[in-house]
Formats: structure tokens, sequence, C-alpha cells
């Protein structure tokens, strides 16, 4: 079963505005980690917050995590061309291993 | 620094013909190994997943197998493939279960 669902699944804005994609999740966790795929390509890690963290950033990433709520989001500002593709959050469900969920397509439109 | 590749990028394989996808890591000792699919437009189905040599957890029960002959060498077998194998394979390793997974650039199987 997926433990983190992303929303919206798809989403489309204009280069140089911010993007905003959230996840929820069921269970506890001990940290949530977030994405990016390009189109046909292997994941890549961008970053990871745990969950005695509420924020943080790398460099035009913000990730906030709310632990009350089961819930993060990640924001990507002044958004690129290069920025598109599809973001997945992952949360940890024990036993070594990862729980990916479905991911949101972003569109960075010229 | 690590590295990760897997091979073939694309397959083309005929309905109840075998498959064999590899993966290697360089770089790093004794890694969690992940096998994923992912179908088009879709998240990650963990198929199976490995915390040492021989030692292989089964997610979903299908047409599939996984062994780790080595300790950084990870196999996905089928003895006959079905239509609904098809899908988008990646590989992956982490140092352990709950941090970071690195992936490799996948497989594309299609079966005809």
């Amino acid at each position: 079963s997926q433990q983190g669902e992303e929303d919206p699944q798809a989403l489309s804005i204009q280069e140089g505005e911010n993007a905003t994609m959230n996840c929820s999740y069921k269970t506890s966790i001990n940290n949530l980690q977030w994405y990016r795929q390009n189109s046909g390509r292997g994941l890549v890690h961008l970053i990871l917050i745990r969950s005695n963290e509420r924020e943080k950033h790398s460099g035009r990433l913000r990730v906030t995590l709310d632990t009350s709520k089961k819930s993060s989001s990640l924001l990507i500002t002044a958004s690129r061309a290069a920025d598109t593709a599809s973001y997945f959050c992952a949360t940890d469900a024990g036993a070594q291993k990862l729980v990916f969920g479905q991911g949101t397509r972003l569109t960075i439109n010229p | 620094s690590q590295t990760i590749h897997q091979w073939p990028a694309t397959l083309v394989q005929p309905v109840g013909s075998p498959l064999s996808l590899e993966c290697t890591v360089e770089g790093t000792s004794n890694p969690n190994l992940y096998w994923y699919r992912q179908a088009a437009g879709r998240g990650l189905q963990l198929l199976f997943y490995s915390v040492g040599i021989g030692q292989i957890s089964s997610e979903v029960p299908q047409n599939l197998s996984a062994s780790r002959p080595q300790d950084r060498q990870f196999i996905l077998s089928s003895k006959k493939l079905l239509l609904s194998d098809s899908g988008f394979y990646l590989c992956a390793w982490s140092v352990q279960g709950a941090e970071p997974q690195h992936f490799g650039d996948g497989t594309r199987l299609s079966i005809l």
C-alpha cells in the first residue's frame, strides 16, 4: 500500500513562478524524502527531512514537515524549464525500505 | 564516489521468454539493494530488496525473482515473462533502509 500521496497529480506553471507540491502519509515516520525524476530516467534524491525537523532548505528548494497533520510540502522557488520533472515523496516504512507516492508531474512553461 | 550501473537500457522480449536484468554498484560496501517497477505515469512499486549477500526480501508475489550473488550485484530474473511484466525497472542502493536511495537509469522492458 502507498504511504505517501502527492497532491496535485499534475502542475503546470510559468517559468519564474513558484511551485508547491504536497505529500500526505498515514503512519508515523522517522524521515521523509523528496526525489525528482526526469522523463525516462532514474530518481534523484533531493532532500531528506527528519521527523524532529519542521523546515529544511537546499538552494531553491524548501521542504516543510508537519507530523501532527502527517503532511509535507516541497516548494521550488523561481522555477526554471529544467525543473520540469516528476516529483515523489518517500517515507521510511521500517524494515530497510522506503514507500514512494504516485508523484506530481511538474511542467514549467517558458 | 559511488556509482550504480543498470543494463540493458531497453529490452523487448516475447511472452514466455526468460529475463535477466543486472545491477551493480561501485564505490561502496554492503549496500542495501532494491528493485522497483514503475508503470507509465505512476509511482514506484518495490519488488525486492536485499540487505546482504543471499538475503532477499520479496514484496509482491509475482512472476519474478531476485538474487544477490555478490555484495554489489543484484539480479532480477524471470523464467517465463508475462505481458503484465512490461514496465520500467529501476535498481537502487542505499547505505541503510531509511537513508537516501541512489537509482540507476532504469531498464524499459516491453513484452510482445
